[in-house]
């Protein structure tokens, strides 16, 4: 069960956007609905912020949006926030497991 | 309000066994599945185990397969890891996390705060 790709790590200044990719196949990201992003404060244990590719839980912030084209869901995080400094992961249910991302760093600037 | 506390980690030798408990409350336990989920120590997430609401259903990650058993008491609002032959590989913080659905879909909505599994002679 081979990781989703993320970049290692992402950077942005307050007030700017910022996208996160998150790659994988037709068997997991291309082919489901089931993909969701968590943030990760050092410490603590993940969030929820995006669920089934674009959907919000009650309580995130509307700056944080997810997309998906192809085998590729992204995160965009917009008027990025000193708060926003954290690990993104990203994940796929597919076939029998569910596949995670090996994170992406946020810097906030 | 919702809570997720895990409890049974500990230090263990390598090729014995360990138990995990995950105590819910604050939601109806037996609608949603659960899933366990750990973190090595500076990595990544990894899923460990995921089983529906009426246990009909249990998935497991390919590198606990055979090892490890998920199980869930719903009377007692309960999620366990019963996990043997343990290896150094293993050594990490396990999550408990409930599913938005009573179905296995991955979308993790609540988290514990985690127990820390350490491996080692």
């Amino acid at each position: 069960q081979s990781a989703l790709t993320q970049p290692a790590s992402v950077s942005g200044s307050p007030g700017q956007s910022i996208t996160i990719s998150c790659t994988g196949t037709s068997s997991d990201v291309g082919g489901y609905k089931y993909v969701s992003w968590y943030q990760q404060h050092p410490g603590k244990a993940p969030k929820l912020m995006i669920y089934e590719v674009s959907n919000r839980p009650s309580g995130v912030s509307n700056r944080f949006s997810g997309s998906k084209s192809g085998n590729t869901a992204s995160l965009t995080i917009s008027g990025l926030q000193a708060e926003d400094e954290a690990d993104y992961y990203c994940s796929s249910y597919r076939s029998s497991s569910l596949v995670f991302g090996g994170g992406t760093k946020l810097t906030v600037l | 309000e919702m809570q997720l506390v895990e409890s049974g980690g500990g230090l263990v030798q390598p090729g014995r066994s360990l138990r995990l408990s995950c105590a819910a409350s604050g939601f109806t336990f037996d609608d949603y599945a659960m899933h366990w989920v750990r973190q090595a120590p500076g990595k990544g997430l990894e899923w460990v185990s995921g089983i529906s609401w009426n246990s009909d259903s249990v998935d497991y990650a390919d590198s606990v397969k055979g090892r490890f058993t998920i199980s869930r008491d719903n009377a007692k609002k309960s999620l366990y890891l019963q996990m043997n032959s343990l290896r150094a590989e293993d050594m990490a913080l396990y999550y408990c996390a409930k599913d938005q659905y009573h179905m296995l879909s991955g979308d993790l909505d609540y988290w514990g705060q985690g127990t820390l599994v350490t491996v080692s002679s």
